[in-house]
This record gives structure tokens, C-alpha cells and sequence, in this order.
């Protein structure tokens, strides 16, 4: 049975703070995903991996970087939080041919 | 490009009703179709594939190309189906496109 774990179900940050958020899957899956979660607005991809220190841009890169250093940990960092960042974070991961498996989010509260 | 339009934001109905969540998809190609679910305070997993042909929980969804959708169909709704649905596409790349989500309240 697939497993992504996240590192935290909720954050509460201040204004300017440098956040991580960790994702962690146990499939060997090649690509790692992490989208914001808005009411109204569904899933917006931010970034993806698909490999060992690949990256790309989603929807909505701004203000966000990613960091993928091991094939199982797939890192989201705001590098200065701010109110509009505000959101439910959840990290899938997926062969390339596959469905994607969703961690449980992380809910951040930017204050 | 790919989109995905889920055109209510809302579907309200008694237990025993059906329901339809409707899906509309933009793409030249020949998509792949999936309509995930997440329950409250629940994960966001896979609920059907159209290429599995399956019926899960009691929910089908046909891939009608001629009209671009794939709309998510039970013929009885249970109080236990209420949850966000979003319906995905993925064309050519591994990467799909979500629509914006339909909240299913199924009341007693």
C-alpha cells in the first residue's frame, strides 16, 4: 500500500518566515507533486520532480521553491511566508504511467 | 493546453436520488480520465479511471468524446458520498489538470 506521509497536518508561521514543508514517499515513485488547495479554486500545481534533483514549475511557482535531493523526500520551502500563502498544501506522487497518491495536507496559517 | 471544467461548485440531494457530477474536458489528443474524492478530514484519493471501466462505491463515469466529458454518475446517493469530488485529465505529459471541484451534500 502506497504511503506519502507529510511532515506536519497543520503550521501556524508569521509574515516573513522561511517555511518547509516535507513530503516523503515509500513507492519508489519517480515523480513528486506539490499543489495548494483553495476552496473554489481546486488543486494548483505548484512544482514537480521527476527525478532526483529535477524540478519544474506548475501554475504557481511564485513565491515558492522545491528542493528533491533523495528519490522518497520531495521539499516545498516558501522562502518568506506571507498572508495569501495561507493554504492547504498536499504533496501526491506517481509512476509516470500510474495514478498519483495524495498525503493527508498540511494546512498552513500565515499570520 | 488541457482544461477541466466542473461547472457546479454545489450539488445538493436526498439519500436515495442520483446523481450526476458533470465533467467537461478541453484536449486534441486522447486523454486519460480520473475522478478523485476526498471525504472529510480525509485524503484525496482515486475513486475511477475510465480506462478500468470499473464501478466503484456505485459510481460510473463514460467517457463520451464526442461531447468532451466524463460526468460521474449514481443512480442512489448515499449519506456516506458526500465529499469533495474533482474530476483530472492527463494528456500527454504525466502531469494531470484538475477541475475546481464539486461538493456533494447528500442529506437524509
Amino acid at each position: 500500500d502506497v504511503k506519502v506521509t507529510q511532515s506536519s497536518r497543520y503550521l501556524v508561521k508569521r509574515t516573513g518566515e522561511k517555511v518547509f514543508l516535507e513530503c516523503v514517499q515509500d513507492m519508489d515513485h519517480e515523480n513528486m507533486f506539490w499543489y495548494r488547495q483553495d476552496p473554489g479554486l481546486g488543486l494548483r500545481l505548484i512544482y514537480f520532480s521527476y527525478d532526483v534533483k529535477m524540478k519544474e514549475k506548475g501554475d504557481i511557482p511564485e513565491g515558492y521553491s522545491v528542493s528533491r535531493e533523495k528519490k522518497e523526500r520531495f521539499s516545498l520551502i516558501l522562502e518568506s511566508a506571507s498572508t495569501n500563502q495561507t493554504s492547504m498544501y498536499l504533496c501526491a506522487s506517481s509512476t509516470p504511467s500510474e495514478t498519483q497518491y495524495f498525503g493527508p495536507g498540511t494546512r498552513l496559517l500565515v499570520l | 493546453a488541457q482544461r477541466v471544467t466542473q461547472p457546479e461548485k454545489l450539488l445538493s440531494v436526498f439519500k436515495g436520488a442520483p446523481v450526476e457530477l458533470k465533467c467537461n474536458y478541453s484536449y486534441s489528443g486522447s486523454p486519460e480520465l480520473f475522478w478523485y474524492v476526498q471525504y472529510s478530514r480525509q485524503r484525496l484519493q482515486l475513486l475511477l479511471r475510465h480506462i478500468s471501466r470499473e464501478s466503484i462505491k456505485g459510481f460510473t463515469a463514460d467517457l463520451n468524446k464526442g461531447e468532451t466529458s466524463f460526468h460521474l454518475k449514481k443512480p442512489f446517493a448515499q449519506e456516506e458520498d458526500s465529499a469533495m469530488y474533482y474530476c483530472a485529465l492527463r494528456g500527454g505529459s504525466y502531469i494531470p489538470t484538475f477541475g475546481r471541484g464539486t461538493s456533494l451534500i447528500v442529506h437524509p
